[in-house]
Order: C-alpha cells, then structure tokens, then sequence
C-alpha cells in the first residue's frame, strides 16, 4: 500500500534561520508531488507541484523554494524564513489529477 | 486556470437538520472535482468526486454532491447530520490533464450545534 511521510510535525525556527521540510512516498512511483500551505481562513494555497524529478512549478512568489531530487521526495526550503511563513504545511501525492490526493498530516511551522 | 470558491468560512447548524456546503468552480476546460474533509487535528482525507457520468456522487457517510455544469456548482448535501460531521471541509478542482495541478477552496467549517 502507499504511505506519505512528512516531517517534522511541528517546529519552532527564529527569523532568518534555513528551513527543510521533507516528504517522501512509499509504494508508488512517478507520482504528482504537492506542496500546500494552510492557513485559517485562507485554505489550502499551492505552493508547489512537481509532475516528475527535476520538475517543479511554483504557483505563488514566495520566499520559499522546493525540490524532487528522487521519484518518491520532495523537499521544502527557504534559505531565510520570514514571521510570514509560519503556517501549516501539508505535503500531497497522487497518480494524476483525476486521482484523489493523498496528505500527509502536515508540519506546523512557527517563525518566532 | 482553474478556480474555486467557498462561499461560506463557517456553516453552523443543529444536529439532525439537512446542511448544504456551497461551491462554485472556474474553469475554461472540462474538469474533475472533489469534496475532501478534515476532521480537527487530523490530515485531509478524500470524502467523495466526480469524474464524468451520473451528476450525483455519494459518500459512504451519507454525503452526496451535484455537479452542475450549467452553474459551475459542485455543492457538497447531507440530509441529516451528526455531531460527527464536524471538520472543515473542502472544495477542490483539477482539469483533465494527468499533469494538471489540485487547486483547493478556502474551506468551509461546519459546526454542529446539539
């Protein structure tokens, strides 16, 4: 069966410092790779997807980057987080866009 | 590109009452919708979609849906709801392209009045 992993659960970083959030697929290969924020009151926003390694498409400007180094991983990053990327980070897959997403139970992520 | 709206941030209503979870989508090609929930402190999870034929899908849970492609609509219907149905529940799109991305409503948060 497929698994999603993605970590840390939660984690405290001062301003400024790099960030790396991991999120790896079991079980499956080639599959459609998801980076979401959620926010309250402002649902989940893609930040963004990957259709194969090497592939990424950022949908919204932002201080944060990501990459597929492998089939199965995909890696959030900021070089210097900002107060404003606090929020809670859900990492998705799926076999195409007409298959439902699988999510992981998200990182919570707190810019002090 | 492909979009959706959640009218409603909050829906309350009373328990054993019928509820309707509204969403409207945007899109300039043929699409597939979804309806996922999030129960409180958990992950998403998939409740119910719509891929082609029959209009009206259903959930296990006594959820259905109706999509209509005349209003754009996908509206998420429970005759009934328990105080179990509470979560926030989203609306979410994809156009027919394997590669194509899952855009994601705002959410709708139902709260279950006893």
């Amino acid at each position: 069966s497929q698994t999603i992993h993605q970590w840390p659960a939660t984690l405290v970083q001062p301003v400024g410092s790099p960030l790396s959030l991991e999120c790896t697929v079991e079980g499956t290969s080639n599959p459609n790779l998801y980076w979401y924020r959620q926010a309250a009151g402002r649902g989940l926003q893609l930040l963004f997807y990957s259709v194969g390694i090497g592939q990424i498409s950022s949908e919204v400007p932002q201080n944060l980057s990501a990459s597929r180094p492998q089939d199965r991983q995909f890696i959030l990053s900021s070089k210097k987080l900002l107060l404003s990327d606090s929020g809670f980070y859900l990492c998705a897959w799926s076999r195409g866009s007409r298959m439902r997403a699988f999510f992981g139970q998200g990182t919570r992520l707190t810019v002090v | 590109a492909q979009s959706v709206t959640q009218l409603d941030s909050q829906v309350p209503v009373f328990e054993e009452a019928p509820v309707e979870l509204r969403c409207n989508y945007s899109s300039s090609v043929s699409v597939y919708l979804f309806w996922y929930v999030q129960y409180p402190n958990q992950g998403l999870q998939l409740l119910l979609k719509y891929l082609s034929g029959s209009t009206l899908v259903e959930s296990i849970n006594g959820f259905e849906a109706e999509f209509n492609k005349s209003q754009t609509s996908f509206h998420l219907r429970k005759p009934s709801v328990h105080i179990s149905d509470t979560a926030e529940y989203f609306c979410a799109v994809s156009a027919l392209n394997r590669d194509d991305k899952i855009i994601f409503g705002k959410g709708t948060r139902l709260h279950i009045l006893p």
